[in-house]
């Protein structure tokens, strides 16, 4: 257990369907970061969340939103599905700002979108 | 953007080879971090390099930092069937939005 605990594990919906995933940080980390990973593909970086506030984005569809809550847990919202978008979400958090000590990555959330 | 290349994509070893993959960036990289992801499993932080021709060692993993602090190299000696998985580097723009290079994936055979 990396501390880092993401819901639902598993996760079947319709294409044109809304989603949310929901990852609470390792006690103590303020930063959350979320990250795609398609199948046999690398890692791709969606959002950084510091605190409550966003802090940095990466190549995220319109249709994604996410944000963190004052204590601390972070939801990423997925709208109107698409086949294209079936794949694992981590999120990771960090006790920095910064990445500068590694992160903590959840077990992820395995999207399958039909 | 960052952008980081990793090479190469796949390495089939036997057990009890060695086993090195290289991350390369166009930039001066900050610094360079290390994960490894088991299948079905998720990414763990390995390690982070900071210093110009750093050498860190956990056991059989062997971690170095160009003097250019342009590329960086993980080699394990003698691989297990342990080892088995896909090793990324990470790369970070002024420490935020961490990129991941596209990982190597280790096939260890026994």
């Amino acid at each position: 257990d990396s501390g880092v605990t993401q819901t639902p594990k598993h996760l079947i919906t319709a294409t044109g369907q809304r989603v949310t995933l929901r990852c609470s940080p390792r006690s103590g980390d303020l930063s959350v970061y979320w990250y795609q990973q398609s199948l046999d593909q690398g890692l791709q970086f969606l959002i950084q969340y510091y605190n409550g506030e966003e802090r940095a984005k990466g190549n995220i569809l319109e249709r994604f939103s996410a944000q963190q809550f004052p204590d601390l847990h972070s939801e990423l919202n997925l709208s109107s599905l698409e086949l294209g978008d079936s794949a694992l979400y981590f999120c990771a958090s960090s006790v920095a700002n910064r990445g500068d000590y590694g992160y903590t990555f959840g077990s992820g959330t395995r999207l399958t979108v039909v | 953007g960052q952008q980081v290349m990793q090479i190469p994509q796949y390495q089939h070893v036997q057990e009890g080879e060695d086993f090195t993959t290289y991350c390369n960036s166009s930039t001066t990289l900050s610094n360079i971090q290390w994960y490894k992801q088991r299948p079905g499993g998720h990414p763990v932080f390995l390690i982070q390099l900071v210093k110009s021709g750093e050498v860190k060692k956990q056991k059989r993993l062997t971690f170095q930092f160009g003097e250019a602090k342009k590329n960086s190299s993980l080699h394990i000696t003698a691989t297990q069937t342990t080892d088995v998985g896909t090793y990324f580097c990470a790369v970070s723009e002024r420490g935020f939005k961490t990129i991941f290079g596209a990982g190597t994936r280790l096939f260890v055979k026994a």
